[in-house]
């Protein structure tokens, strides 16, 4: 199957630094990946649609500038979490579709568990 | 708008026995995907089964299988001889392709399997 990575794995930083996780589709072109964040025990929640080449699309009430996201290739999304803040914690989960995939089926990422001190 | 039920927070199971994960959904459209996401304490989403609404057949996949009763909007999970490697969350999610291409999660099943 296709295979999609994302590093770090693990990141601690302290309160009001940044913080870049990046997305990479290893095996294919993804014009579109998805970013999603999950508190423990508790579902994906989607936060932005990564569009290669443009704007991403946020969800409702994602802060466009706290959560900074970059698709500057067909292999690369980032995710930067800007002036982090204890409350911004969480495990962050990006995942793409490869092209010729079935609708829906998604490859995803590791994940990058934020700790803001 | 779509929404996807999971009705069961927790879920036990012994070793070697079969458990049934229910999942509902509601929606008016006809074409659309239907899936069930594990995610392992390891913590990554793996595709377990997926299911095309115009088929009519339950997909099945090795020790999985679904029971897809579209008119009841109905998605339930069969894992078959379950093994401790089956333990994690597991995630039914619906799509189709006019909402911008997004899955419409559950709020996930936490199945143990207990030796």
């Amino acid at each position: 199957g296709a295979v999609v990575s994302q590093h770090p794995s693990r990141v601690i930083c302290k309160s009001g630094t940044s913080v870049k996780i990046e997305c990479r589709s290893l095996d294919f072109q993804a014009t579109t990946m998805f970013w999603y964040r999950q508190f423990p025990k508790q579902s994906l929640m989607l936060m932005a649609t990564s569009n290669e080449g443009s704007k991403a699309t946020y969800e409702q009430g994602v802060e466009k500038d706290k959560f900074l996201i970059n698709h500057a290739s067909l292999t690369l999304s980032t995710l930067t979490v800007t002036s982090a803040h204890p409350e911004d914690s969480s495990f962050y989960i990006c995942s793409a579709q490869p092209p010729s995939g079935v609708f829906g089926e998604l490859f995803f990422g590791e994940g990058s568990r934020l700790t803001v001190l | 708008a779509q929404t996807v039920t999971q009705s069961q927070p927790e879920m036990s199971v012994q070793e070697a026995e079969t458990v049934t994960l229910s999942c509902t959904y509601d929606t008016s459209e006809n074409n659309y995907y239907l899936f069930w996401y594990k995610q392992p304490p390891s913590r990554q989403m793996i595709l377990v089964i997926r299911q095309e609404a115009y088929k009519q057949q339950n997909a099945t996949e090795n020790r999985f299988s679904v029971n897809f009763q579209k008119a009841a909007k109905s998605f339930s999970l069969k894992i078959s001889d379950s093994q401790l490697g089956d333990t994690a969350m597991y995630f039914c999610a619906f799509f189709y392709a006019g909402n911008n291409r997004k899955l419409i999660w559950g709020l996930g099943t936490s199945l143990a399997v207990n030796p």
